[in-house]
């Protein structure tokens, strides 16, 4: 157990809908990052935060969103589903930030994401 | 960019084998290098990192050394277990201030039979 939880394990919902995940870091993890795995683009980045503030930016959608709060939990907003959307979200967290070698990051179990 | 190239699987082994699973990268300056497992129905563990050159990350018997002069970071083991069957990982991250994000191979999915 990495101590980084997701929620929900599994979703399915139609093409044009909205959905939210949900990830709360490890404690005391400044950082959180979303991950994106499919079949045909492999594991992508996706954005990153920290302590609230967006830090990077990925191959991340414009239908895509995120936001951190202030207990440091992000959200992962989805919009105008579309097929290809499917996938295996996964979210990371990590102690601060910077190019430490302390600086692990831990990954949560997924949100599997399938669009009808 | 940067980009981390990963031997094509599945690769399909008998119990004890030896493994060796390739990995090259692209990246400028002193990037960090990962071996993650990703364990059937599960998310992402860390298996090995090294953070420099001619460093050699090992973890549950696995080993994998920093070669920067062949930007390789291959991953061994000398005797494979069936408890071994997953998919493995091989990613970098860079040292650019700002960038701490991972980029990831595309996996290799390695069965091990009794």
């Amino acid at each position: 157990d990495s101590g980084v939880t997701q929620t929900p394990k599994h979703l399915i919902t139609a093409t044009g809908q909205r959905v939210t995940l949900r990830c709360s870091p490890r404690s005391g993890d400044l950082s959180v990052y979303w991950y994106q795995q499919s079949l045909d683009q492999g594991l992508q980045f996706l954005i990153q935060y920290y302590n609230g503030e967006e830090r990077a930016k990925g191959n991340i959608l414009e239908r895509f969103s995120a936001q951190q709060f202030p207990d440091l939990h992000s959200e992962l907003n989805l919009s105008s589903l579309e097929l290809g959307d499917s996938a295996l979200y996964f979210c990371a967290s990590s102690p601060t930030t910077g190019a430490s070698s302390y600086n692990e990051q831990f990954f949560g179990p997924g949100t599997r994401l399938t669009v009808l | 960019g940067d980009s981390v190239t990963q031997m094509e699987g599945p690769v399909t082994l008998s119990e004890e084998a030896f493994l060796t699973i390739n990995c090259t990268y692209t990246a400028t300056g002193y990037p960090s290098l990962f071996w993650y497992v990703q364990y059937p129905g599960e998310g992402l563990q860390l298996l090995l990192k090294a953070t420099k050159a001619d460093d050699k990350g090992s973890n549950k018997g696995f080993e994998a050394t920093y070669r920067k002069e062949t930007t390789s970071f291959h991953l061994e083991k000398g005797s494979v277990q069936v408890s071994d069957s997953a998919v493995y990982f091989c990613a970098l991250r860079s040292t650019n201030f700002g960038n701490e994000k991972l980029t990831f191979g595309t996996g290799t999915r390695l069965t091990i039979i009794p």
